[in-house]
């Protein structure tokens, strides 16, 4: 079953552009993870927060986490037209097991 | 460089038929997933393993079964395939402890006919 939910569920935004995505969960976590997929392809691993940290960056990456909220946002500054993919959040609970949201469409047009 | 290897990318198979799907990690990684994916769904978690000869159901087990009798690999069973089982499968690994990412196969696409 979804843990997580991303909003918006599709994006368009021109190259340069930040983007910004957002996931709502509904239990406590351990910490969240954020995947992309490109389009018929596996997932692959971007960013992980705990759930005593609030902000962590990679590269053209910015995770927060609010526990309170039980929210993260996913920004990916400067986007190119290759950050074109779908976006998934996953959150890690006491069970240590990942569960997936239904992820947001991004296109970046060039 | 770390791989997870599933067996095709695309199938095609007739209803009925018993499909298998082959995963293999490198990783020595003691868990294993399979999912599927459909458009407006999300992923959806088939069953996973956390041991050789072990398994567990996830959300949608139904008309699915699973074999692990080596680490490195984890077979997906379709016994009788249905078109509503065309989809996209995902493989994936992880090792035990929450703080691990998973590591995803590049999918196989199952069309049944």
């Amino acid at each position: 079953s979804q843990q997580g939910e991303e909003d918006p569920q599709a994006l368009s935004i021109q190259e340069g552009e930040n983007a910004t995505m957002n996931c709502s969960y509904k239990t406590s976590i351990n910490n969240l993870q954020w995947y992309r997929q490109n389009s018929g392809r596996g997932l692959v691993h971007l960013i992980l927060i705990r759930s005593n940290e609030r902000e962590k960056h990679s590269g053209r990456l910015r995770v927060t986490l609010d526990t309170s909220k039980k929210s993260s946002s996913l920004l990916i500054t400067a986007s190119r037209a290759a950050d074109t993919a779908s976006y998934f959040c996953a959150t890690v609970n006491a069970g240590n097991m990942l569960t997936f949201g239904g992820g947001t469409r991004l296109m970046v047009k060039p | 460089d770390v791989k997870v290897t599933q067996s095709s990318r695309y199938l095609v198979k007739r209803t009925g038929e018993k499909v298998f799907l082959e995963c293999v990690q490198d990783m020595d990684h003691e868990n294993m997933f399979w999912y599927r994916q459909d458009p407006g769904l999300g992923l959806r978690l088939i069953y996973f393993s956390y041991d050789v000869k072990m398994k567990e159901k996830g959300d949608i087990p139904e008309g699915y079964s699973v074999s692990r009798e080596k680490k490195e690999r984890f077979s997906l069973i379709l016994e009788s395939a249905s078109t509503n089982q065309t989809s996209m499968y995902l493989c994936a690994s992880r090792s035990t402890g929450a703080y691990y990412e998973q590591y995803f196969g590049p999918g196989t696409r199952l069309t049944v006919t």
